[in-house]
């Protein structure tokens, strides 16, 4: 299995404040045959299911505000919160799609300072 | 409207069998992925399978194969997560999800489990 491991557990961020949440995957899920990162991002608001952010490491989902973003290649991946907005306050995972079992990382918790 | 709707809360005695259910609709059924992920109380989210309603193909996560069977009736555009004897442990809310990367959840179904 690969194992998805984020950084940190919990952070806390100023309203309008940049938030960054880093996610480590035990081996690469870049496929180069399409040149893609199989990896995802999502949020999570208390008592509601998850909602995708990003896929692919740094494609927007439809209707995601520009203030979301993800970078990354390989095994290294970031989720950026710019301009923190509190309805931002989530808990929020990545996931690797490369292979099966589809591993989820712990979740990291943001909250506002 | 591209949906998934699951079946009800769920209580339970250890022992006793369930199966859980998700509707699709709004999109071709037959065409998507759809994953199970279980969510114990306060916890993250793990990945417990998935299956493609077109041809049933499925496949688990170590962690679960054998202690659920997932299954789906492409003519219902229904998905299903069974259990044949449920443990307390099993107590969490279970979610289907479409695709590898998951653009559609349902609501959720908790399952809670106790004596």
């Amino acid at each position: 299995d690969i194992v998805m491991t984020q950084s940190p557990d919990s952070l806390a961020v100023s309203l309008g404040a940049r938030a960054t949440i880093n996610c480590k995957s035990s081996q690469s899920v870049f496929y180069s045959s399409n040149n893609k990162n199989y990896l995802g991002w999502y949020q999570q608001k208390p008592g509601q299911p998850p909602k995708l952010l990003i896929y692919w490491a740094s494609t927007r989902e439809s209707g995601v505000p520009d203030r979301f973003s993800g970078s990354g290649s390989g095994t290294d991946f970031t989720l950026t919160i710019n301009s923190l907005q509190a309805e931002d306050v989530a808990v929020y995972f990545c996931q690797q799609f490369y292979s099966t079992p589809h591993t989820f990382g712990q979740g990291t918790k943001l909250e506002i300072k | 409207e591209v949906q998934l709707v699951q079946s009800g809360a769920e209580v339970k005695k250890p022992g006793e069998s369930l199966k859980i259910s998700c509707k699709g609709s709004g999109y071709s059924f037959t065409t998507y992925w759809i994953a199970w992920v279980r969510q114990m109380p306060g916890k993250g989210l793990e990945w417990m399978g998935i299956i493609y309603p077109g041809d049933s193909d499925t496949r688990y996560s170590p962690s679960f194969q054998g202690q659920v069977t997932i299954s789906a009736d492409k003519a219902i555009s229904t998905a299903y997560l069974q259990w044949s004897s449920l443990k307390a442990s099993d107590t969490a809310i279970y979610y289907c999800a479409r695709g590898n990367a998951s653009d559609i959840w349902g609501q959720g179904t908790r399952v809670t489990v106790s004596s």
